[in-house]
């Protein structure tokens, strides 16, 4: 067990619509990841939060969204969802925003 | 633009020997560099990490070789186990680890009892 929670473990839904993905992070990790996992495209990197702040961005797309809450849990809203959307995401987080991340067992999308 | 290159895809190896996972990266900012094991169901779990003032990190059965003039590193592990069979990812930051981490697309590894 990392000691990162994510919810909900299964998500089932349809094109068009929105949903959101919530990770608690370790008890004292201030950063928080987001990884969206597919097949053909391994670990994609979306973002970054460290102490309630975007600190990185990577190929986040623009109907997608995240914050991070001052009690320090996260969340990744995805809207206008598409099929292309399926996958894992992971939530991961780390102490001080560097070094061993440790990954939630991830939120499984799938979009009909 | 895939920024950390890895190969093999897929590798099938008998019980005993040595899997050996490349990756190259293109970044010469990166200067950390570790290796996740990720199992069915699971999310990815650090393995072994190393940074570039060293070319040689041991971890038991896991040792990751770095070449940094040719931009490489590759992870090998010694008498390998089915318990072993998993997915590998490589991974690269920059800022010591600071700044996110950018995978490798991840080698499929099965060990045969």
């Amino acid at each position: 067990d990392s000691g990162v929670t994510q919810t909900p473990k299964h998500l089932i839904t349809a094109t068009g619509q929105r949903v959101t993905l919530r990770c608690s992070p370790r008890s004292g990790d201030l950063s928080v990841y987001w990884y969206q996992q597919s097949l053909d495209q391994g670990l994609q990197f979306l973002i970054q939060y460290y102490n309630g702040e975007e600190r990185a961005k990577g190929n986040i797309l623009e109907r997608f969204s995240a914050q991070q809450f001052p009690d320090l849990h996260s969340e990744l809203n995805l809207s206008s969802l598409e099929l292309g959307d399926s996958a894992l995401y992971f939530c991961a987080s780390s102490k001080q925003g560097a070094g061993e991340l440790f990954f939630g067992e991830g939120s499984r999308l799938t979009v009909l | 633009q895939q920024q950390v290159k890895q190969s093999p895809q897929s590798l099938i190896v008998q019980k005993g020997g040595i899997p050996i996972i490349n990756c190259a990266y293109e970044n010469t900012a990166f200067d950390y560099f570790p290796w996740y094991q990720q199992f069915p169901g699971k999310g990815p779990a650090l393995l072994i990490a190393i940074r570039p003032d060293v070319s040689e990190k041991k971890e038991g059965r896991f040792t990751i070789s770095f070449n940094k003039s040719a931009k490489q590193f590759s992870l090998h592990i010694m008498d390998s186990q089915p318990g072993d069979s998993a997915t590998y990812f490589c991974a690269a930051a920059s800022g010591g680890g600071a700044d996110g981490l950018t995978f490798g697309k991840g080698t499929h590894l099965i060990i045969q009892p």
